[in-house]
């Protein structure tokens, strides 16, 4: 079965700092997402992506945050100066269509902000 | 603002068909049943979805109420690998995308 990848596994970073995370969805899909997971809570929604522009961004999406699609292949979070609130796992998704398709997530990034 | 009840934690024997519950009293008529798990922090996994009908598949089998208020996730045999925690997620199906709100979900434990 296809897979939505993700790199690094791990990140480790100083507070204040910029990170870029990365995601190559499955080939034919249109829609991306990014969600995250902070240790021991509930999955939450960052933002969706689709025509390269964003669709729907949650309230924890703010000014730190912003996506991009560089090429065709590749789909990128990146967060501008990191806090010690942003460690979490960062998971990428993507979608063939909208509506009733299922989403296909990735292993994630774990990201550790010091 | 949850719109989905599950249960927080079931155990379940190996080999034996797992039953997770989900109350759903407040869905609308076009909100659809998503079932997803994840396995100990790895990305979620699309299990099965449905409207009315009862769905099944390869992994699992979704027992939706006739009055869709409640809906049932049966795993026939259960396995250590489905071991996980199972989240049950109303939503409608349109073309805004594709912002799934995760609950708590049920942590499934599956014994030897």
């Amino acid at each position: 079965e296809p897979e939505v990848t993700q790199t690094p596994s791990h990140q480790v970073t100083q507070m204040g700092q910029e990170v870029i995370l990365r995601c190559v969805p499955i080939s034919n899909h249109l829609y991306f997402y990014w969600y995250r997971q902070i240790l021991g809570q509930k999955v939450e929604f960052l933002v969706s992506f689709y025509n390269n522009e964003i669709s729907e961004k949650s309230e924890i999406f703010d000014d730190q945050f912003s996506v991009e699609r560089p090429d065709g292949s590749n789909f990128t979070l990146k967060i501008r100066s990191t806090k010690l609130e942003d460690s979490a796992m960062y998971f990428c998704a993507s979608s063939e269509w909208a509506g009733y398709e299922k989403l296909f997530f990735g292993s994630g990034t774990q990201l550790s902000v010091l | 603002d949850a719109k989905t009840t599950q249960p927080p934690s079931m155990d379940c024997a190996e080999g034996r068909a797992a039953n997770l519950p989900c109350n759903h009293s407040t869905i609308s008529g076009n909100e659809y049943v998503y079932w997803y798990r994840q396995i100990h922090s790895q990305g979620p996994q699309y299990i099965i979805h449905g409207l009315k009908n009862n769905e099944t598949n390869e992994m699992a089998s979704l027992i939706i109420t006739e009055d869709r208020k409640s809906s049932t996730l049966i795993l026939p045999h259960a396995t250590l690998r489905d071991t996980a925690v199972y989240y049950c997620i109303v939503r409608v199906a349109d073309n805004a995308g594709n912002m799934l709100t995760f609950g708590g979900g049920t942590r499934l434990m599956v014994k030897p």
